[in-house]
């Protein structure tokens, strides 16, 4: 049973660059939530997506946005990158209704921003 | 507001050792629930337990034992007989009611050393 996957692990980009990140939940769950992982902090929530919309948004600016897809896939998408956007992005999947249950994590996309 | 503190930031010990990791929450919830996390270097943050605030009983799974107390909002993490293979990253984390995020601590480095 495939857990939550990522792509890419690793990328590299230039300030003011744009950048996609990709996330396949586990398999049964539907709801996805985006979290960044500043390097010696805990995950900090972006937004979750929940039968393709926005259900809820943390303390992130509009550049950042995301998508979710009929597969309950989903993106994350970074505009006009800064140099503070370099960290961990962990993407999270959970079933629905059942956020209490926890969240099925993946192994995360590091992002450097150079 | 909702808030996680995990005070220490980095802990010790040589193998064998016992060694309990601090989690105090705070928030406004009557209904929530409390996790912890282990995040190898791998990245991926692994599920450990889940504990609603309806139920104070403490819990026993193999060398992991969790403390939670309502009275002090301390939900405490103890390790025994430590082994290397314990060494991480740990993040106790709180989900509110009525909230979708999940707020975590900055985390506490674990090093087991042999």
């Amino acid at each position: 049973d495939a857990g939550v996957t990522q792509s890419p692990t690793h990328l590299i980009k230039t300030r003011g660059q744009q950048v996609t990140l990709r996330c396949s939940p586990k398999s049964g769950h539907d709801t996805v939530s985006w979290y960044q992982q500043a390097l010696g902090q805990g995950p900090q929530f972006i937004f979750q997506y929940y039968e393709e919309e926005e259900r809820q948004r943390g303390n992130f600016p509009d550049r950042f946005s995301g998508h979710q897809f009929p597969n309950y896939s989903s993106e994350l998408n970074v505009n006009a990158l800064l140099l503070g956007d370099s960290a961990l992005y962990l993407c999270a999947s959970s079933p629905s209704g059942g956020s209490s249950y926890g969240y099925t994590f993946g192994s995360g996309t590091r992002l450097t921003v150079v | 507001a909702q808030k996680v503190t995990q005070a220490q930031t980095e802990i010790s010990v040589v193998e064998k050792e016992d060694v309990t990791l601090d989690c105090v929450y705070e928030t406004r919830d009557t209904t929530y629930y409390l996790f912890w996390y282990k995040q190898p270097p791998s990245g991926e943050l692994v599920f450990l337990i889940r504990r609603n605030s309806f139920d104070e009983q403490n819990e026993i799974s193999g060398r992991y034992s969790w403390n939670f107390q309502k009275s002090t909002s301390s939900f405490n993490f103890t390790i025994t007989a430590s082994q290397v293979v314990d060494s991480a990253v740990y993040f106790c984390a709180l989900l509110g009611g009525s909230n979708y995020k999940l707020t975590f601590g900055k985390g506490t480095l674990l090093t087991v050393n042999p």
